[in-house]
């Protein structure tokens, strides 16, 4: 049974240019939620989407940050214009239907670093 | 503003000992808390939930919540050095949405 997964692992970008990060939920799974954890801080949530609805964006930047979970295919955290502060782990996670206790389950995550 | 704390540690024990880390949380109408562990460069991974006052075991580790003293711990039996890690308290926020998450106690565990 996968688990969680997201890539890519590691991805670099010059500041300015663009970054997409994808996740797919464990299977049976239809929540998602992304993270971040900049260097020496904790996790800090940033978007909560079902299939096609984002539930809860309260954590997320206003500007330059979207996040969208199609019908079909992965779940996709876009970073725009991306800036040296945007470094960091970017974390998804995943939960089954019914949010009975919400156990939410990570990724290996992704290790973005802007130049 | 809804806050989850930790010692940073670090906190050091030897192997065998039982190892004690502790939470505090600001959000009295909480219901869900978890318990996640992470190695370095690596991602949490989760060890614990506990939802009701009280204790509750899973092998070596032992989850209690105080719901009165907003308080919720875990407890490490005959600790081993590959239990060296940080330990990540998180709170289901009440909307039942984003995990909080503390900025986790470090746990050494020497051979």
């Amino acid at each position: 049974n996968a688990g969680v997964m997201q890539n890519p692992r590691h991805l670099v970008r010059r500041r300015g240019q663009e970054a997409r990060l994808r996740c797919s939920p464990m299977k049976g799974h239809s929540h998602v939620y992304w993270y971040r954890q900049l260097p020496e801080e904790g996790l800090k949530f940033m978007v909560y989407l079902q299939k096609e609805n984002i539930i809860d964006e309260s954590g997320m930047p206003k500007e330059r940050f979207s996040a969208e979970f199609p019908k079909e295919g992965p779940s996709i955290l876009r970073i725009q214009q991306v800036v040296r502060g945007d470094s960091a782990a970017y974390f998804c996670a995943s939960s089954p239907a019914g949010l009975a206790r919400n156990e939410q389950f990570f990724g290996p995550g992704t290790r973005l670093t802007v130049l | 503003q809804k806050e989850v704390e930790q010692n940073s540690g670090p906190l050091s024990v030897p192997e065998g000992a039982i190892a004690s880390l502790n939470c505090t949380y600001s959000d009295r109408g909480s219901q869900s808390f978890f318990w996640y562990r992470q190695y370095s460069g690596k991602s949490p991974e989760l060890i614990m939930s506990i939802y009701s006052n009280g204790d509750k075991e899973d092998g070596r580790f032992t989850a209690q919540l105080n719901k009165a003293s907003q308080y919720v711990s875990l407890l490490i039996r005959d600790s081993q050095p590959s239990d060296s890690a940080t330990y990540l308290c998180a709170v289901l926020h009440q909307a039942g949405t984003a995990l909080i998450f503390g900025k986790g106690t470090t746990l050494s565990v020497s051979s």
